[in-house]
């Protein structure tokens, strides 16, 4: 299956402060979505995004397929930010097709 | 959100007993899968289903089975719980291979 490494592993912030996430990928996917994981455990879409820029409010999040990454921006960050942000992906081809494969998350937290 | 409900949302069971997990789904969404969450491992593919009866293995498919009698319901089972088996457990569906999938809010299942 697809390789899936994130950076950082962990990330502590002021509120206010901007980030960064990168998402890196080992192979051509059709799909990649960011996903945020509340304290409680909630799984949240953030995006869908196999290519190109998005942006939804002070989230952005840019994929660029043919060198295999993507970025998560978080700009003015807050409290209710922190959590656990994955990246999953699924193959381009092959016996896969479908199947999310995700990075082990950038754990953030947003101090007051 | 995505109209996806798991139960039950906790269980704790005994080393060899047999478990199953519902999912539930409102969305008439033809793909669904079954996950798991373990610390240090992101999420991991169980099962998964691209139509009624139709399923197929994933990357952690040893120890459980999966059944999809109606197109609303996919159903997990332990045939005899192991240590090794407690995890937290997410389902998702989606209407495609390219498209976005949405998670359930998971159970927590424990086997002492």
């Amino acid at each position: 299956g697809i390789q899936v490494e994130q950076s950082p592993p962990d990330l502590i912030l002021q509120e206010g402060a901007n980030s960064t996430l990168r998402c890196n990928f080992s192979d051509s996917v059709n799909n990649l979505q960011w996903f945020h994981q509340n304290p409680w455990g909630q799984l949240i879409n953030l995006f869908y995004i196999p290519s190109g820029t998005k942006q939804n409010g002070r989230l952005s999040a840019t994929t660029v397929a043919t060198e295999r990454y993507s970025l998560l921006y978080i700009s003015s960050s807050q409290t209710t930010d922190s959590g656990v942000y994955f990246c999953a992906v699924a193959a381009d081809r092959g016996s896969t097709l479908g199947r999310l494969y995700f990075g082990r998350g950038t754990q953030l937290t947003v101090w007051p | 959100d995505a109209g996806i409900t798991q139960s039950p949302r906790h269980k704790v069971t005994e080393t060899g007993t047999p478990v199953t997990l519902r999912c539930h789904q409102t969305e008439n969404h033809r793909y669904m899968y079954w996950y798991r969450q373990d610390p240090g491992h992101g999420l991991r593919l169980i099962h998964y289903s691209y139509g009624v009866k139709d399923t197929d293995k994933g990357e952690v498919s040893d120890g459980y089975s999966v059944s999809r009698s109606k197109t609303e319901d996919f159903l997990l089972t332990l045939e005899s719980a192991t240590s090794s088996q407690t995890s937290v457990y997410f389902c998702a569906i989606s209407e495609g291979t390219r498209q976005d999938q949405f998670f359930g809010p998971g159970t927590r299942l424990t086997v002492l």
